[in-house]
């Protein structure tokens, strides 16, 4: 079990550029998830999914975000156009989901892609 | 909507006592569960402890364990025997558990940064 896995871990951009991290859960783990986690605060809740179906997204997810999981597995977040105000940390999270293993409720967490946009 | 409240943003503890964070949560929910995540300086968030409400009995994990009180929406985080790596920033989080009985997003708290003092 090697963990949840983000890449890349930090990305600098300039303003109006579009960027894609790429999340690899823990194998077997069917659901997947994405936060957005600013500095001083709290993870947010951006969306997730149940193997390849996104299931809910955030009133924060705008139309310039987007994310993919196409076979199940691994997951994308891109976001076009960036603003400074997407500068933050984009953390990945997976779970064993209803066939999975150990504990259906906990949520394991990658380390995270830092974002700044300049 | 849920809300998780943590209201002390810094705490720090000598190393081998023992320290406790607080968290308060606001939800209409009766299912539930409840969780403690740690984010030590390196930003990879790990799992310290977690509480089914339906539980009365409070979970423990070796050094840590929670006083959970349902009826005053309460759970605190005790740390006994601190050591130099519980340095970290300490999250409460809250997640619905829906009639499906499937898994959920996570709420977080602002967090409280702990720091243990040799």
């Amino acid at each position: 079990d090697t963990g949840v896995s983000q890449n890349p871990r930090h990305k600098i951009t300039k303003r109006g550029q579009n960027v894609t991290f790429r999340c690899d859960p823990i194998s077997e783990h069917n659901r997947l998830y994405w936060y957005r986690q600013t500095l001083g605060q709290g993870p947010e809740f951006l969306t997730y999914f149940q193997n390849e179906a996104q299931l809910e997204k955030s009133r924060l997810l705008s139309d310039r975000f987007s994310a993919e999981r196409p076979k199940g597995s691994f997951s994308t977040l891109e976001i076009q156009r960036t603003e400074q105000g997407d500068s933050a940390m984009y953390l990945c999270a997976s779970s064993p989901g209803l066939a999975g293993l150990g504990t259906q409720e906990t949520q394991y967490f990658g380390p995270g892609t830092r974002l700044l946009v300049l | 909507a849920q809300t998780v409240t943590q209201s002390q943003p810094e705490m720090s503890v000598q190393e081998a006592e023992t320290v406790t964070l607080s968290c308060t949560y606001d939800t209409s929910e009766n299912n539930y569960y409840l969780f403690w995540y740690k984010q030590p300086p390196s930003r990879q968030m790990i799992l310290v402890i977690r509480q089914e409400a339906y539980k009365q009995q409070n979970a423990t994990e070796n050094r840590f364990s929670v006083n959970f009180q349902k009826a005053a929406k309460s759970f605190s985080l005790k740390i006994s025997d601190s050591q130099l790596g519980d340095t970290a920033m300490y999250f409460c989080a809250f997640m619905k558990r829906d009639s499906g009985g499937s898994n959920y997003k996570l709420t977080f708290g602002k967090g409280t940064l702990l720091t243990v003092n040799p």
